[in-house]
């Protein structure tokens, strides 16, 4: 089945302590980003990445960071999380680019006490 | 600072109302236009999208939006909705030009669609 799986789906950690969401999809597509979802804000794009090796920032990168060493695989990294970065995050992919319809993943609850 | 924006953050209307949901963006050159639906419990989808051409796109479920570019405006409009159709619209851009690899979304407007 084509999905976007990210892991975990929920949790819950403190100030400082650095995290790892990741995030693999087996379609094969070319372009992931991960976004942010807030209320009263939307969706809101941190990262992207056209393709291996490739990622650029999207509106919201401060305190983030990626890597895309496999074309599977675009794990989002907090090095050092803040209260203000607890929120719904959501992991895409698409064949090639933004342009393309977004396959999401089912999204991870962070809270950061 | 350049954006999206979805003015109607929640909206009610009872079955066989007609909808129409407003999306504005402030980026000055070509972009790509989509909206995204998600359905309670569901993946974000998409809806439509517009590229170019007919500003008058039809998508999934009966749903359509016109582009007017002098208006920088992208609503998705339904003559008639269902229950069903009560979910989250998000409208999104992908401007072409300045961060073509982006992809901007609004606010989000949640719409129920009483009985």
């Amino acid at each position: 089945e084509a999905q976007v799986t990210q892991n975990p789906r929920y949790l819950i950690t403190v100030t400082g302590k650095k995290l790892t969401v990741t995030c693999s999809q087996n379609m094969n597509h070319e372009y992931m980003s991960w976004y942010r979802q807030d209320p009263g804000l939307g969706l809101r794009q941190i990262y992207y990445s056209m393709n291996v090796e490739v990622t650029d920032k999207g509106d919201v990168p401060e305190g983030y960071k990626v890597s895309r060493k496999e074309k599977r695989n675009f794990p989002l990294i907090l090095e050092s999380p803040s209260p203000n970065q607890t929120s719904l995050y959501f992991c895409a992919s698409s064949f090639s680019g933004p342009n393309q319809p977004q396959h999401f993943g089912d999204g991870t609850r962070l809270s950061i006490l | 600072a350049q954006s999206v924006s979805q003015h109607n953050h929640h909206v009610i209307l009872s079955e066989a109302a007609s909808l129409e949901l407003g999306c504005n963006y402030s980026y000055g050159g070509t972009v790509n236009l989509f909206w995204y639906v998600q359905y309670p419990g569901q993946h974000l989808q998409l809806l439509l999208k517009y590229f170019s051409g007919d500003p008058l796109v039809k998508g999934i479920k009966g749903f359509e939006a016109e582009f007017i570019k002098s208006k920088f405006s992208f609503n998705l409009r339904k003559p008639s909705v269902q229950w069903s159709d009560t979910a989250e619209y998000f409208c999104a851009v992908n401007p072409l030009t300045g961060g073509g690899n982006k992809l901007t979304f609004g606010t989000g407007t949640q719409l129920k669609v009483e009985l």
